[in-house]
């Protein structure tokens, strides 16, 4: 039974540019939510999309947008990137509630 | 704006030696509380959760206390072995309020000395 996966596992990107981040889901599992973690600090909530909705959203700006598909993976987009946004990229998946989110090994991105 | 904390950054112990990790959080309205443990390069590991309901629950070598009084949250881990040694994050939420995201605390760090 696959559990949350991401891709790519790195990635280094330039100030300005955009990127596209993918998540598939534990097995069974319909709810992906995004966190961004910065160095040495805790997973920081971006999103949480449901029946291909975004059901809820942090404190992040717009340049943050996501997508759900009908197979429940989902994919973080960040436009005009910054220097701030190098983290590392959390996909968490649940079944319909946000009890015993499971989270996938992560994306680390870094903008230059 | 409210958030979980934790006490310290750092927690050294012996191997085989009860650990302690504590998480102070001051949203009264959060009902449901998670342990997660990342090991370096690693996304978090769900170790056990907690609802507001209830003030003690165990799982195999870890025990999460809840004081609602005092907002504290601690998660006990017995014997401690070298494989326990990660940073260790509380995490919070309100499930009623279609607030769905989890607040994590910054991650105390478990050390353990052989």
């Amino acid at each position: 039974d696959a559990g949350v996966t991401q891709s790519p596992t790195h990635l280094i990107k330039t100030r300005g540019q955009q990127v596209t981040l993918r998540c598939s889901p534990k097995s069974g599992h319909d709810t992906v939510s995004w966190y961004q973690q910065a160095l040495g600090q805790g997973p920081q909530f971006i999103f949480q999309y449901y029946e291909e909705e975004e059901r809820q959203r942090g404190n992040f700006p717009d340049r943050f947008s996501g997508h759900q598909f009908p197979n429940y993976s989902s994919e973080l987009n960040v436009n005009a990137l910054l220097l701030g946004d190098s983290a590392l990229y959390l996909c968490a998946s649940s079944l319909e509630v946000i009890y015993e989110q499971y989270f996938g090994p992560g994306t680390r991105l870094t903008v230059t | 704006g409210e958030s979980v904390g934790l006490h310290l950054p750092t927690l050294s112990v012996q191997e085989g030696d009860n650990s302690i990790i504590n998480c102070a959080y001051s949203n009264s309205a959060s009902d449901y509380f998670i342990w997660y443990k990342q090991e370096s390069g690693k996304g978090p590991q769900f170790i056990i959760d907690i609802r507001s309901n209830m003030d003690k629950r165990q799982g195999q070598r870890v025990t999460v206390l809840l004081n609602k009084t005092v907002k504290h949250l601690s998660l006990q881990i017995a014997a401690t072995q070298p494989g326990d040694s990660a940073v260790y994050f509380c995490a919070e939420t309100y499930s009623g309020g279609g607030a769905d995201g989890l607040t994590f605390g910054k991650g105390t760090h478990l050390i353990i000395q052989p």
